[in-house]
């Protein structure tokens, strides 16, 4: 069974860091490229960004709105994905969730339950 | 950007009616070189994640009951409940993976008229 659990999750003072963790099982993690994917509350979705695999560089990509603040790795011996987010906002409190990509750019076939970031002073 | 906008924003339909929601991308998400189009749509529930119903437009996930059918190509695309059930109230978003930045509708939701 394909499981995503994120972790991390809590209350930070604007300007502050924050590192989310995804641990993955009951899948071939290396094969896939992961997503983060964000939801403030009663809003919409929000996609943060994804790192492709090993096959493809690992490369990231990001949403504009956390480009240079945000940055996404993976450990692909722990099966593991990861969120380091630097300088937050408060428009950046929201539930962050990980995701599956099904293919290599392919749609988002499983979701962590997600965990809430809440940006306050 | 490819925007995605949703209609309606929400809908409320009796149970064992239709329901239809609408999806428009900015630009086309067909990809001319495999003819698929990368457009998603998903069912999130109240403290729930989202949960995939249908990828490639039309595509219905393992495990979605088949009420749930997709449609449409190149800008235009419809997600239908055929005959709407109790436990399908819900937000529906639809999803665009033909690019990045990947793009979501703003939703839409569904209520028991």
């Amino acid at each position: 069974e394909v499981q995503l659990v994120e972790s991390g999750g809590g209350l930070v003072q604007p300007g502050g860091s924050l590192r989310l963790s995804c641990a993955a099982s009951g899948f071939t993690f290396s094969d896939h490229y992961m997503d983060w994917v964000r939801q403030a509350p009663g809003k919409g979705l929000e996609w943060v960004g994804r790192i492709r695999d090993k096959a493809n560089s690992y490369i990231t990509e990001y949403a504009a709105s956390v480009k240079g603040r945000f940055s996404i790795s993976r450990d692909d011996l722990k099966k593991s994905l990861y969120l380091r987010m630097n300088s937050l906002r408060t428009e950046d409190t929201a539930v962050y969730y990980c995701a599956r990509d099904l293919g290599r750019g392919g749609s988002l076939d499983y979701w962590g339950q997600g965990t809430l970031v809440t940006v306050s002073s | 950007d490819i925007v995605m906008t949703q209609s309606p924003d929400s809908l409320a339909v009796s149970l064992g009616e239709r329901a239809t929601i609408n999806c428009k991308s900015s630009q086309s998400v067909l990809y001319s070189s495999n003819n698929k189009n990368y457009l998603a749509w998903y069912q999130q529930k109240p403290g729930q994640p989202p949960k995939l119903l249908t990828h490639w437009a039309s595509t219905r996930e393992s495990g979605v009951p088949d009420r749930f059918s997709g449609s449409g190509s190149g800008t235009d695309f419809t997600l239908t409940i055929s005959s709407l059930q109790a436990e399908d109230v819900a937000v529906y978003y639809c999803h665009q993976y033909y690019s990045t930045p990947r793009t979501f509708g703003q939703g839409t939701k569904v209520e028991i008229k």
